[in-house]
């Protein structure tokens, strides 16, 4: 199985702070077709998951701006260009290039 | 507007089936390319990608499972189901099912295993 290492585990921010997330992968996620699926989803309390970023760098319709995704083959990041109140939550990656999809450990965000 | 909603025994007792419901509108899934997934949550932890059927009626299995696990969809394309027999605590979660490549989730349906 695919396994998605996410760092860090936790990330503390002020409101307005630059914040990344990486996501590495154990195999490259790029699939024959030439697409790449590696999402982002971010999961507040007590909600589900929901899809901020697919196909590494695509945002999600409604998604703020600030978010963004970048990376190829193993390597992959999430930014977040000046994180607001309703950021919070865990963040995780999730691969669907290679049977059975799997997702990161995650990453909590919280307030500094 | 897709929406997607789980339903389940809430409790049930070691060795038993398992059977939940994910009822869903705002997509079809006849569509071509279309998928439903079963994800579970323990909680306070990660995700686990559990199964996944689409729109021609091929069924996708993780295999750490797949021995447990049945997925199957009604005539009508409106809903999807999952069986896991022989549970035991280890399965207690939160189910979720979600459309596409994680696209739209449900709200997620409690399950808890206990004698």
């Amino acid at each position: 199985d695919v396994v998605l290492t996410q760092t860090p585990p936790t990330l503390s921010a002020t409101i307005g702070q630059s914040v990344s997330i990486s996501c590495r992968s154990s195999q490259s996620l790029l699939h024959s077709n030439g697409n790449t699926y590696l999402n982002w989803l971010l999961q507040r309390p007590g909600q589900p998951p929901q899809l901020l970023i697919y196909l590494v760098s695509r945002l999600e319709s409604g998604v703020p701006n600030r978010f963004s995704g970048s990376g190829s083959g193993t390597d992959f990041t999430l930014k977040i260009s000046g994180v607001e109140a309703e950021d919070l939550g865990v963040y995780y990656c999730v691969q669907s290039t290679h049977a059975p999809w799997t997702f990161g450990g995650g990453t909590k965000l919280e307030l500094k | 507007q897709v929406t997607l909603k789980e339903s389940g025994p809430g409790m049930l007792q070691p060795s038993k089936t398992l059977s939940l419901t994910c009822s869903f509108s705002g997509f079809s899934l006849s569509t071509s390319g279309m998928v439903v997934s079963w994800i579970r949550q323990p909680s306070g932890k990660s995700l686990e990608w559990l199964a996944a059927i689409d729109w021609d009626g091929d069924k996708y299995y993780n295999p750490s499972l797949k021995s447990r696990l049945t997925v199957s969809k009604d005539t009508s394309n409106t809903q999807v189901f999952l069986k896991i027999t022989s549970v035991d605590t280890a399965d207690t979660a939160t189910y979720y099912c979600a459309q596409g490549f994680f696209d739209y989730w449900g709200q997620g349906v409690m399950v808890t295993v206990s004698s």
